[in-house]
């Protein structure tokens, strides 16, 4: 089983400030990765794809990248409606999600 | 653009058979040529596939389930749904229903449903 290692656990910013999530593989994913984003008391959504394709309706301030074993999403500039939980999700063998980091308000 | 909803019981006894319906709104489920898939989220924690059936109606599991787990297709009642048998405690989760076209990431998210396996 490929295990997804997300860092950091938690990452206090302020709005409008830049993002950076990092998402771990045990092995090689190539570019068959996804990043989520989950609300307390909601379901995911699908951000990103393919790692670095953007989901129909996703904001341009949403970017991934990486291939191989290390992969980021950023987030440009924090807006309100952005502090939440997010998880990366790899398919190249099976299916596994991370652990998540949360986005918190510093 | 799909709708999907969860409805089943909300507690399920130890050893038991869990059995969650998602009802399916926007067209017939037949018309989508889509991945109806199950994911499960533990209170606090993080995400686990469950499996997924194709339009075609092959299906697949998590092995880590594989030996308890079933979904099939209801074209008539627009549905799909999830038995799980012999739940422990650590089967209690919130259980989301999804569809989408691609086999691999999740599109279309259900609200979920607070399964809780308890005697």
């Amino acid at each position: 089983e490929i295990v997804l290692t997300q860092s950091p656990a938690t990452l206090s910013l302020s709005p409008g400030e830049r993002a950076s999530l990092s998402c771990r593989a045990s092995q090689s994913v190539g570019t068959s990765l996804a990043w989520y984003q989950q609300k307390p008391g909601q379901a995911p959504r699908l951000l990103i794809y393919d790692a670095s394709y953007r989901a129909t309706g996703i904001p341009a301030r949403f970017s991934g990248s990486g291939s191989g074993t290390d992969f980021t999403l950023t987030i440009s500039s924090l807006e309100p409606e952005d502090f939440a939980v997010y998880y990366c999700q790899q398919c190249s063998n099976l299916l596994t999600f991370g652990g998540g980091t949360k986005v918190e308000i510093k | 653009q799909v709708q999907l909803q969860e409805s089943g019981p909300g507690l399920v006894k130890p050893s038991q058979t869990l059995s969650l319906t998602c009802t399916v709104s926007g067209d017939s489920i037949s018309r989508y040529t889509y991945y109806w898939s199950w994911i499960r989220q533990p209170a606090g924690k993080g995400l686990e596939w469950i499996g997924h059936i194709y339009s075609s109606g092959s299906a697949n599991y998590n092995p880590s389930l594989q030996s308890r787990v079933t979904i099939s297709v209801d074209t008539s009642q627009n549905q799909f749904s999830l038995k799980l048998s012999s739940v422990t405690a650590a089967d209690t989760a919130v259980y989301y229903c999804i569809g989408g076209p691609n086999r691999y990431y999740f599109d279309y998210w259900g609200q979920g449903t607070l399964v809780t396996v308890s005697s």
